[in-house]
């Protein structure tokens, strides 16, 4: 069972333009969500975070949303650039109490092009 | 330069003959962990460590074994291979406390014939 679904495998947006990528999530106990990008032939380089206190995190042209009613998180960015073109994951955690549990669940990707 | 360094990057074997792949990250890290990227599944968690000599199962721990006798290696090893194992392997690392924030290597593409 997928807890951390990307139910979108790809997505193309023209540059300057936003680019919205979205994330489901089934585990109410997950409590922080981030996302990743992948370029080919490299590993996943860490993007954003976003803790479940706060529905809102920016980095730059990068900001994510958290809707803990719904379950979903979302990845903006704008603009959009050429080399934003990657494939991004989202993943969650839970760390009951003060606890750290280690684990973390991704979903399966969204491909991203922006087309100059 | 800070990095989580994978080897071998390729490698094609067959089934039943054991091999390992090593990690080694140089960031004196507390954390570290193994993944599989498979299409249509994204990337699953193998087995996870949270420091020197406590390690613990992910998700799909099935047919692998690790240990974690110094803090920079985190070796993972296929016993016996089969099929089923081919796929991209990624070793990752992360400060305690900041274990989402994972640094990882550049991958390990393993084939099983």
């Amino acid at each position: 069972d997928q807890q951390v679904k990307q139910n979108s495998p790809s997505l193309s947006v023209q540059e300057g333009r936003i680019s919205i990528l979205n994330c489901d999530y089934t585990n109410s106990m997950f409590d922080y969500f981030l996302w990743y990008k992948k370029y080919p032939a490299e590993g996943p380089t860490f993007l954003i975070s976003i803790s479940s206190i706060k529905d809102k995190n920016e980095d730059g042209r990068f900001t994510v949303f958290l809707n803990k009613s719904a379950k979903h998180l979302s990845l903006h960015i704008v603009p959009s650039q050429p080399g934003d073109s990657a494939v991004y994951f989202c993943a969650a955690s839970d760390s009951p109490g003060s606890s750290n549990t280690g684990k973390l669940i991704f979903g399966q990707g969204t491909t991203l092009q922006v087309k100059p | 330069e800070a990095q989580v360094t994978q080897n071998p990057r390729y490698l094609i074997t067959v089934t039943g003959k054991k091999l390992t792949v090593t990690c080694s990250q140089n960031m004196n890290h507390e954390y570290m962990s193994w993944y599989r990227q498979d299409p249509g599944l994204g990337l699953r968690q193998i087995y996870y460590s949270m420091n020197v000599e406590v390690t613990d199962k992910g998700d799909v721990p099935e047919g692998y074994k690790v240990s974690r006798k110094e803090k920079r290696n985190f070796p993972l090893i296929l016993e016996s291979p089969s099929p089923n194992q081919t796929s991209l392997y990624f070793c990752a690392s992360s400060r305690a406390g900041l274990y989402g924030e994972l640094f990882f290597g550049e991958g390990s593409r393993l084939t099983v014939l």
